[in-house]
């Protein structure tokens, strides 16, 4: 159980043109997603938190007009970069949460590699 | 939010039990600890969780210290898929969002 895909697994793309991923939980309802990026050799960044229903909750730094977070349902999350350029080029992970509470688990998605051209 | 504090590497030989250990100093005393890990291009896979007494599953065990200030993540047996890099993450809430903030990890290398 507990399961979380993304689509597309990678994707290149020719900058500025947008991109989107999706992330859903497969086998549960996920109130809350949170949106991740992940440099080379580094560790994960939250980027934001997003709850089913309403606006995504960014994290400093993180440009929301860039970064389009879109949770419409309980198990589908999408974010769209916008014009992308080559320095947004990374790898983007989702997870999903049943609840947000500080024993719940977060589920991890297989990760989306974005390579901006 | 409060932060974790690993080694950047550790090796083990297969067959052979890994204690993985984490300081948590600022630790509040409703922040679970969490144990992730990551292959090479995949997500983060979740290993265990817990408050205060130790835990055990089919993937590992935690230990937890009495003052909750430091955990140890024990694999009982390391084989070569338990390469990755393992990440300690405390669970608090910022304004009633529980998020998980990454540190660097611990990147563990098994030797066959």
């Amino acid at each position: 159980g507990a399961v979380v895909s993304q689509h597309p697994s990678w994707v290149i793309c020719k900058s500025g043109t947008s991109v989107k991923i999706e992330c859903r939980s497969l086998d549960f309802q996920a109130t809350t997603m949170f949106w991740y990026r992940q440099f080379p050799k580094q560790s994960l960044m939250l980027m934001a938190t997003s709850n089913e229903g309403s606006k995504a909750t960014y994290e400093q730094g993180v440009e929301k007009d860039k970064f389009l977070i879109n949770h419409a349902s309980l198990t589908l999350s999408t974010l769209t970069v916008t014009s992308a350029h080559p320095e947004d080029s990374s790898f983007y992970i989702c997870s999903a949460t049943t609840r947000v509470t500080s024993t719940d688990t977060q589920y991890f998605g297989p990760g989306t590699r974005l390579t901006v051209l | 939010d409060a932060k974790t504090t690993q080694p950047n590497s550790m090796e083990s030989n297969e067959e052979e039990p890994v204690h993985l250990p984490c300081n948590h100093s600022t630790i509040s005393g409703t922040d679970y600890i969490h144990w992730y890990r990551q292959l090479p291009s995949q997500g983060p896979e979740y290993v265990i969780h817990g408050l205060t007494s130790n835990v055990n599953n089919r993937m590992a065990s935690l230990a937890i210290a009495e003052d909750r200030k430091s955990s140890t993540l024990i694999l009982h047996r390391a084989t070569l898929r338990d390469a990755a890099v393992y990440y300690c993450i405390l669970s608090g809430s910022t304004s009633g969002t529980y998020k998980y903030i990454f540190g660097t990890g611990t990147r563990l290398k098994v030797l066959a």
